[in-house]
């Protein structure tokens, strides 16, 4: 079974700085894809950014990319210039090419940002 | 029009007693799915329906019966309710069941107690 893993509770930045938010997945298969949510306070969840496995380049979302390394089978999340916008709770989640699973989550990483 | 909505949002209830939880897509999409987010904010598939077709099953207690009568709703029927059923409840629905991503409603809180 994949499992999915953020390594930080929580994470603070400053306003308009730069900041990275680590996933790891542990998984045997060659065909899946990657993906960044954010859940605000209000619940709602939200997809960031998507990340095909077979894709070598890095995807980018405005101010969100992501440093996809399959190697090492990790996908991490940089927020540039945050804003007091971006606090939320952000998971990262697996998803096999066959999709027969549905999405694996980490346990989520809450990112709060100072003004 | 919200794409993936679910109602209600908010649902309290004693102990013992049946309760629904509706999902409506107008995305035209395939999949449905049902996740649970517990007290930790952990969230976990409970179950994903293809075309109104069972697809994905975890394990889960058989109090929770999921029921789709077309491929534009995903209902989430619970018996006997327990105080650890008490999380947020998310409906989904994606293109199709492989390499899409997910649409989520805005989740249903439920508190038994």
């Amino acid at each position: 079974a994949q499992t999915v893993t953020q390594s930080q509770p929580e994470m603070s930045v400053q306003e308009a700085e730069t900041v990275t938010l680590s996933c790891t997945y542990d998984t045997s298969e060659s065909d899946y894809y990657l993906f960044w949510y954010k859940q605000p306070p209000s619940r709602q969840m939200i997809l960031v950014i998507r990340q095909e496995a077979y894709k070598q380049q890095n995807a980018t979302e405005n101010r969100f990319s992501v440093n996809f390394q399959k190697a090492a089978k990790s996908f991490s999340l940089k927020i540039s210039d945050s804003q007091l916008g971006d606090a939320a709770m952000y998971f990262c989640a697996y998803r096999s090419g066959g999709g027969a699973d549905g999405l694996t989550f980490g346990k989520g990483t809450h990112l709060i940002i100072q003004p | 029009d919200t794409a993936v909505s679910q109602t209600p949002k908010y649902l309290v209830t004693q102990m013992g007693n049946d309760k629904s939880i509706k999902c409506e897509q107008n995305l035209g999409h395939d999949t449905m799915y049902w996740y649970k987010q517990d007290s930790k904010k952990f969230l976990k598939i409970m179950f994903s329906y293809n075309n109104k077709e069972l697809i994905i099953n975890e394990t889960v207690p058989n109090r929770f019966s999921p029921k789709s009568p077309d491929k534009a709703h995903l209902n989430l029927h619970i018996n006997s309710l327990e105080l650890g059923d008490s999380a947020v409840y998310f409906c989904a629905s994606s293109r199709s069941r492989v390499n899409t991503e997910a649409f989520f409603g805005q989740g249903t809180r439920l508190t038994v107690v």
